[in-house]
């Protein structure tokens, strides 16, 4: 059973307009959250992550919304330009403490189209 | 040299053959993961080394086989595969706890099983 979910395998969106990326947890232990960004033929780099005390992080273009109560987080991207064309990971970390890994989400592919 | 590097980058292999897979991570980092990538599937956890030691198989079959000699290289051993491991096998590493889940991805091995 999937504990992270990304329910659409893609998005298009013009360049200059918001993306929305979401993505749905079922495990209320989860605390910690990233979005990671995959380009073909390269490993996944991190992107931003959010704490479970907060609802919004922000760094750049790039916010990360999080809704405890709908366990559900989104990745908005403003304005989207081409080169955010690639593929978003979800992932989600429980506690207690050391390396417990992460859980990932079948991935989000975003086309942003000039 | 940075980050973490794999080799090789493509891999062909028959069911009968015995081949590896190396990382190696320049990052200090002290935990090194394997992960598989199968199409329109979630990152799958195979194997965590701390401190070179393996602190999770995540349920995989024997016909995988990692190595940890050090703590900046992981190897994973592979043979008598099927055509089903098919995939693309990302190592990764990290240095916790903070922050907590953030992982350093390799570009990936494409193996493909005949």
């Amino acid at each position: 059973d999937q504990q992270v979910k990304q329910n659409s395998p893609s998005l298009s969106v013009q360049e200059g307009r918001i993306s929305i990326l979401n993505c749905d947890y079922t495990n209320s232990m989860f605390d910690y959250f990233l979005w990671y960004k995959k380009y073909p033929a390269e490993g996944p780099t991190f992107l931003i992550s959010i704490s479970s005390i907060k609802d919004k992080n922000e760094d750049g273009r790039f916010t990360v919304f999080l809704n405890k109560s709908a366990k559900h987080l989104s990745l908005h991207i403003v304005p989207s330009q081409p080169g955010d064309s690639a593929v978003y990971f979800c992932a989600a970390f429980s506690p207690p403490s050391g390396n417990t890994p992460l859980v990932f989400g079948k991935g989000t592919r975003l086309s942003v189209i000039a | 040299e940075t980050g973490v590097t794999q080799t090789p980058r493509h891999l062909v292999m028959g069911m009968t053959n015995k081949k590896s897979l190396k990382c190696e991570q320049h990052l200090g980092h002290n935990a090194m993961y394997w992960y598989k990538q199968s199409a329109k599937k979630p990152l799958e956890l195979m194997f965590v080394y701390n401190f070179k030691e393996q602190t999770e198989n995540n349920s995989v079959p024997s016909r995988f086989s990692p190595e940890c000699p050090n703590s900046s290289h992981l190897f994973l051993h592979l043979h008598t595969l099927q055509p089903e491991d098919s995939a693309l096998y990302l190592c990764a590493s990290s240095q916790p706890p903070s922050p907590p889940g953030e992982l350093f991805f390799g570009e990936g091995s494409r193996l493909t099983v005949l």
